[in-house]
């Protein structure tokens, strides 16, 4: 899904530090869904935003936040509230209801 | 909310025989299921996917079958070659004021040369 870009592919985050993750699509959908993916734990659903300007919590909001501010971009904030951030994070964005929904290539989040 | 269980969570099975992984859902009116492969440190690709006034759907060796009763729904792959190595997922969506996708756990399948 060459429409769908993730930045960067791997992150380093310090003890207390906030970071963003860039998630930019230029395939004119509407939705756009933030997951997190742990070892054995499939994918759970962080943030996700169905139109410009809003956005829902998901199952796992606590210490990430997002905005929304244009139809091609969604940026995840890794706040120093998530004491547990290490993980794989994957961007997704869907044209319509019932559609599929259509992946980034991941960034990787360590802890330094 | 929606609850998704997937089975086996992995599956080793010989070059040429079929594979079957089975999901199952909790909430009745989720009407799209979508199955997804995912490579080692890759994105999730989708393979096939259904909706619920279907029961079957079928894409070369690939199939998923739906049960709207029993509320389960498999993936089955016939004459599995190495290449189909990887984790699959499955998911549910209900599309009543919202569209958010519930994944199951995920099945790492194995294909034995």
């Amino acid at each position: 899904d060459g429409g769908i870009t993730q930045s960067p592919k791997y992150l380093f985050r310090k003890e207390g530090q906030n970071v963003t993750l860039s998630c930019e699509q230029n395939l004119n959908h509407d939705a756009m869904y933030w997951y997190r993916q742990d070892p054995g734990q499939g994918l759970r659903l962080i943030y996700y935003s169905q139109i410009v300007n809003d956005f829902q919590k998901g199952d796992i909001a606590e210490g990430y936040s997002v905005s929304r501010e244009k139809k091609e971009s969604f940026p995840l904030t890794v706040t120093s509230a998530q004491k547990n951030p290490t993980a794989f994070y994957l961007c997704a964005s869907q044209d319509t209801s019932n559609q599929p929904q259509h992946f980034g290539d991941g960034t990787r989040l360590s802890i330094l | 909310g929606e609850n998704v269980e997937q089975h086996p969570s992995t599956l080793s099975v010989q070059e040429g025989d079929s594979a079957v992984i089975k999901c199952t859902y909790s909430d009745s009116a989720s009407n799209y299921f979508p199955w997804y492969k995912q490579e080692l440190g890759k994105r999730p690709q989708l393979i096939i996917d259904i909706r619920s006034n279907v029961g079957e759907k079928k894409d070369q060796r690939i199939a998923v079958t739906l049960n709207k009763t029993a509320k389960h729904f498999s993936l089955h792959i016939t004459e599995t070659q190495p290449e189909d190595s990887a984790v699959y997922f499955c998911a549910a969506c209900s599309n009543f004021g919202n569209e958010k996708l519930t994944f199951g756990t995920g099945t790492r399948l194995t294909i034995i040369p």
